[in-house]
């Protein structure tokens, strides 16, 4: 079965440094890979996706994220975070041969941005 | 403007009672979803529906039970039998197929008192 890990639970950066958010699937099936963030006692909002193509997919607000088939990974990084980026991170995968529409999420990583 | 409302944002259960959450959708997609989100566990599926009057049990669907009798609205029953209900609830929805992502709501926290 295909699993997500998040190997960080936290991630303290200082404001205007980079990050990276790692993330891991389980399977090299065919899979679309997704990034979500939650703000405190919110819902998860999309942040960037990929589906097929290009590996390097972006988001609006500076966020991107490779896919690496080989070492089955989809890390997100920024290159200058804001203290308003501080929030849960979730990684999530839907292995497109299964036709059930389900998507496992990772634990999550909480980045806090430092002043 | 289209999306996911959930209801009520906060709930309090004695022991003993079954409760039911609300998650209503506008956006017309096929699939709905709830998910349970403990800190440090991150989302577990507890139900799905794909369409009308079809559901599929998740990953941890013992003690709670749903009904998917119109396309937009998707609620979620936890019954007595949950050991430890008390945890943030997210409904999600997506067009059928898994390419979009989902959409979720805003969530139900859940304690039981």
């Amino acid at each position: 079965a295909q699993s997500v890990t998040q190997l960080d639970s936290q991630v303290p950066v200082f404001e205007e440094a980079p990050v990276e958010l790692r993330c891991n699937y389980s399977s090299s099936v065919s899979v679309y890979l997704f990034w979500y963030v939650q703000y405190p006692n919110q819902g998860l909002q999309l942040l960037l996706k990929y589906l097929s193509g290009s590996t390097l997919v972006e988001s609006i607000n500076g966020f991107e994220a490779e896919f690496n088939k080989s070492q089955t990974s989809f890390h997100l990084r920024k290159p200058s975070v804001h203290i308003s980026d501080t929030a849960e991170y979730f990684c999530a995968v839907s292995d497109v041969t299964s036709g059930t529409y389900k998507y496992i999420f990772g634990t999550g990583t909480r980045l806090k941005v430092l002043a | 403007d289209g999306g996911i409302t959930q209801s009520p944002k906060y709930l309090f259960r004695k022991e003993g009672q079954n409760v039911t959450l609300s998650c209503e959708q506008n956006l017309n997609h096929d699939a709905m979803y709830w998910y349970r989100q403990d800190p440090g566990q991150g989302l577990r599926l507890i139900y799905y529906s794909q369409i009308v009057n079809d559901f599929q049990k998740g990953d941890i669907a013992e003690g709670y039970s749903v009904s998917r009798e119109k396309k937009e609205s998707f609620p979620l029953t936890v019954t007595s039998a949950q050991k430890n209900p008390t945890a943030f609830y997210l409904c999600a929805s997506t067009p059928a197929g898994d390419r979009d992502g989902y959409t979720f709501g805003s969530g139900t926290r859940l304690t039981v008192v």
